[in-house]
């Protein structure tokens, strides 16, 4: 059985940081890309971040790049993501969720990327940003 | 960015109706395109991908088509447990991905 357990959800100021993980289990943690999914209070999903199989590609939206790191650590069947220079805006549930496959390579558009397909989610962890 | 449009935003059926819930691309997305259900206060479901495509384990009563722009989930009879939240999502190209807005199946 899949299962995806985040943890390191608060409070935390604007500017501060937070380090949330997402334990998996129940698959092989490293032949999967990883995603992480967030929805503010009362809204939609927002894709936020999401790192291939091995970690050694990432990809982020716009809204949070230079200010929050994805990773992983297969070891430990264990992703992450880091966030700092917190917003207001960035107060939402912050899900994982596994893909359907690992990174493959695009021929149409020549880049490596994952499926964002996600066929399992963790119950998610809240981040709230206020002073 | 590729922008995704749900209508209607929401949608009031009973049980055993047909419901149709309809995604609009920006541009066109050939058929990289799935859809979720999420219930308050629970993660999201994978529903259907590349369109048309029934994840495993979701009932058949569950269907979805198109390509292009426009696209279209379709319950052929509605269960009590399908009263939810359903999003769209395009997978197509370069990040960033983008889900809809969302479309809220309430009970008439």
């Amino acid at each position: 059985e899949v299962l995806l357990l985040e943890s390191g959800g608060g409070l935390a100021q604007p500017g501060g940081s937070l380090r949330l993980s997402c334990a998996a289990s129940g698959f092989t943690f490293s032949s999967y890309a990883m995603s992480w999914v967030r929805q503010a209070p009362g809204k939609g999903l927002e894709w936020v971040s999401a790192v291939s199989g091995s970690g050694g590609s990432t990809h982020y939206v716009d809204s949070v790049k230079g200010r929050f790191t994805i990773s992983r650590d297969n070891s430990k069947n264990t992703l992450y993501l880091q966030l700092s220079s917190l917003r207001a805006e960035d107060t939402a549930v912050y899900y994982c969720a596994k893909d359907i496959g690992d990174s493959y390579y695009d021929h149409v558009w020549r880049t490596y990327r994952p499926y964002f397909s996600f066929d399992f989610w963790g119950q998610g962890t809240l981040v709230t940003v206020s002073s | 960015d590729i922008q995704m449009t749900q209508s209607p935003a929401s949608l009031s059926a009973s049980v055993g109706d047909r419901v149709t819930i309809t995604c609009r691309a920006s541009q066109s997305i050939s058929s990289y395109l799935n859809w979720y259900q999420q219930k308050p206060g629970k993660a999201p479901k994978f529903l259907i991908y590349a369109a048309s495509s029934l994840q495993s384990g979701v009932p058949s009563r569950f269907s979805g088509s198109g390509s292009g722009t426009d696209f279209t989930l379709t319950i052929s009879s509605l269960q009590p447990e399908d009263f939810a939240t359903y999003y769209c999502q395009h997978t197509y190209g370069a990040p960033p991905i983008t889900f809809g807005q969302g479309t809220r199946l309430e009970i008439k």
